[in-house]
């Protein structure tokens, strides 16, 4: 199993949708996760951190799913804004400090 | 205030020529790393640095060279440039405790 696997997308919603994101994980251990939004040619930048159950910051709410090793994103009311690539981030293993998900594409339409 | 810098923003090599991403962080960070990423493709890790001395092999090492030069600095080097190392390379460096991660702007290097 991948350190952190993502749906794949593109998801396609209409402005307005509610839109959800999953990402799983295989180090049981973990206990700190991040979602990051990167705009297309710029860098990734945080967009939520999750330590606990969850954690909900207006229209995003992200969630943590212990027993199944799993993270989500929820978008409510999407704007045209919010079209981007949504990144989850795990603690990595080793040495290493944190290992990202390949990346989930968002696109809102008017 | 910078943050991570890097170093150029874009370049153009000709196949076979060598160049070296500069990187470097005013954060007191002991973690550096080294991403490319490529076209609709997530972010693939080079090499990493989990504190000055040490550097570590990520998912697609072959052809890069790394040089942790001191806590501030982590450079990348490309020997001998070829098309499939077209790409954008980010460097980012970790909170201390694997809190939020900082990024560089990203260098847009295209080899032809």
């Amino acid at each position: 199993r991948k350190e952190v696997e993502q749906d794949p997308g593109p998801f396609n919603v209409p402005e307005g949708a509610t839109v959800a994101f999953n990402c799983t994980y295989s180090n049981s251990a973990s206990q700190s996760f991040f979602w990051y939004r990167q705009d297309c040619r710029k860098e990734p930048k945080l967009l939520m951190s999750v330590y606990s159950s969850g954690n909900e910051d207006g229209r995003f709410t992200a969630q943590l799913n212990r027993a199944s090793q799993y993270i989500s994103l929820l978008i409510r009311d999407s704007k045209l804004s919010d079209s981007a690539t949504y990144l989850c981030v795990v603690p990595g293993t080793g040495r290493r400090a944190l290992t990202f998900g390949s990346g989930t594409r968002l696109q809102v339409q008017p | 205030n910078a943050g991570v810098t890097q170093t150029p923003k874009f370049q153009v090599l000709k196949t076979g020529q060598s160049m070296t991403l500069q990187c470097a962080q005013d954060m007191n960070h002991n973690s550096m790393y080294w991403y490319r990423q490529d076209p609709g493709m997530g972010l693939r890790l080079i090499y990493y640095s989990a504190s000055e001395g040490t550097t570590d092999k990520g998912e697609v090492p072959n052809g890069y060279n790394v040089s942790r030069l001191n806590k501030r600095e982590f450079s990348l080097r490309l020997e001998s440039a070829a098309p499939s190392q077209t790409s954008v390379y980010f460097c980012a460096t970790p909170g201390q405790t694997n809190t939020e991660a900082f990024f560089g702007q990203g260098t847009r290097l295209t080899v032809v």
